[in-house]
């Protein structure tokens, strides 16, 4: 079955510290897609990355990047110089394999908080 | 607008009331998910529509859940019989509908059944 888990329940950090959200996936699929999507207090998912099994190359994106390992199945994002705006849910999120679209099995999140 | 929208943002309603709550995905996204968000926890699968049909209903909990997506566009969720366990966050998504496409998702819809 596919699952993800995301150990962290909470992050609490200063701003301008840098932070990792982990994340370990398991599933049986050859071919899939990872997530991290951010919730913010107005409650809507927002999606940051997509990462697909072929492709292991690490990701950088201003202040984020990613860090795909398919040997320890594990897909960490890292926050450089956290700031409070960066308050949020962070759900890590794995793909079921369909002939369409995505059923996206999610982590548990990890709340993070950047005090001032 | 460009975004998932969903209606109402938030519902009260009564154990054993029926209640509908509506999802208007984003133009041309032929792929429309709804999820449920527990406090606390990350969403979970309810039902994935391709264009109007139902192609994976397997999250649904029972059969006082049904969703409805008539002319591939606008879904609703109905809810019969709603009892307090129901209470949670509904979320929608969209997404363009290829293998791995990204999925935007709506506000949410925050049920509570008292």
């Amino acid at each position: 079955a596919q699952k993800v888990t995301q150990a962290q329940t909470e992050i609490s950090v200063v701003e301008k510290e840098d932070v990792t959200l982990d994340c370990v996936y398991e599933t049986r699929d050859t071919t899939y897609y990872l997530f991290w999507y951010k919730q913010p207090p107005s409650g809507e998912l927002v999606f940051l990355i997509r990462r697909n099994s072929f492709d292991e190359q690490n990701e950088i994106s201003g202040r984020y990047s990613w860090n795909f390992q398919k040997s320890t199945s594990s897909f960490n994002f890292t926050i450089t110089a956290s700031q409070v705006v960066d308050s949020a849910v962070y759900f890590c999120a794995l793909s079921e394999s369909m002939e369409y679209g995505n059923k996206l099995v999610f982590g548990a999140g990890t709340i993070l908080r950047v005090k001032s | 607008g460009a975004g998932v929208s969903q209606t109402p943002s938030n519902k009260v309603t009564e154990k054993g009331k029926y209640v509908e709550l509506r999802c208007d995905p984003i133009s041309g996204h032929t792929a429309l998910y709804w999820y449920r968000q527990s406090l606390g926890q990350g969403p979970e699968f309810l039902i994935y529509f391709q264009g109007t049909g139902a192609a994976d209903d397997s999250g649904l909990p029972n059969d006082r859940f049904f969703a409805v997506r008539p002319e591939g566009s606008v879904s609703t969720l109905k809810i019969q019989r709603t009892e307090r366990g129901d209470s949670a966050v509904y979320l929608c998504a969209s997404s363009l509908g290829g293998k791995g496409t990204e999925a935007f998702f709506g506000q949410g819809t925050r049920l509570t059944v008292v």
